[in-house]
């Protein structure tokens, strides 16, 4: 079945460092990829996505490219500030499976000023 | 409503108590998902709908789990004698149509069995 991996947090940075967060699937069918976040205290929002292969998806300042042939979609972003700090959850559809999203674990990230 | 919602935000069951979660749906929205997140995990899927059908449900853990859409719109996720092991956030998402892949999701509703 589908499967979604991700790094495991806690990730702790300074204000301004550079964000990565690795994220590699495993599909049997042509998915979409998304990167949700879920802020303290607040519901899971989508941040971006990406529906084929070498779609580049962005929002924030954050960005992640879907590559098919490394299975991956790895999100960064180049600046990050404390607003940033949050669980950030890599995920898949698969529309022959009705779209329900398969999700990595999470990483919980925090921005230290 | 301006987003899906769902009520109640937290409830504590003692063991073997039944339990009913409520999710209302953007309007118009066509398909309908809840997922089942346990403490420090990713959501895992549990059912959907589209309008009133539930067209998979592979994901719900026992037959103790029931979910029902009797009109296309609201839903209700039922747990029948409920075990330590259910506590978790359960959440509801809807979707505009059935080709979309975009879901948005409702603000959960966190359970505790004692």
């Amino acid at each position: 079945g589908d499967s979604v991996t991700q790094m495991e947090g806690p990730v702790t940075l300074s204000e301004e460092a550079f964000l990565t967060i690795n994220c590699t699937y495993t599909a049997t069918g042509y998915p979409s990829l998304f990167w949700y976040v879920q802020y303290p205290g607040e519901g899971l929002q989508l941040l971006l996505k990406a529906t084929k292969a070498d779609d580049k998806g962005s929002n924030k300042g954050f960005e992640a490219t879907y590559r098919k042939e490394t299975t991956s979609f790895h999100l960064e972003k180049g600046s990050v500030q404390v607003s940033d700090s949050a669980v950030y959850f890599c995920a898949l559809s698969d529309q022959a499976a009705g779209n329900k999203l398969t999700f990595g674990g999470g990483t919980r990230v925090l921005v230290k000023p | 409503g301006a987003g899906v919602s769902q009520s109640p935000r937290y409830k504590v069951a003692k063991r073997g108590q039944d339990v009913a979660l409520r999710c209302d749906p953007i309007s118009g929205h066509v398909s309908l998902f809840w997922y089942q997140q346990a403490l420090g995990q990713g959501p895992e899927f549990l059912t959907y709908f589209q309008n009133e059908a539930q067209l998979d449900k592979s994901g719900l853990p026992s037959d103790r789990f029931f979910a029902e859409r009797p009109e296309g719109s609201v839903s209700t996720l039922k747990i029948q004698r409920t075990q330590q092991e259910d506590s978790a956030v359960y959440l509801c998402a809807s979707i505009q149509f059935s080709g979309a892949n975009e879901q948005f999701f409702g603000p959960g509703t966190r359970l505790t069995v004692l």
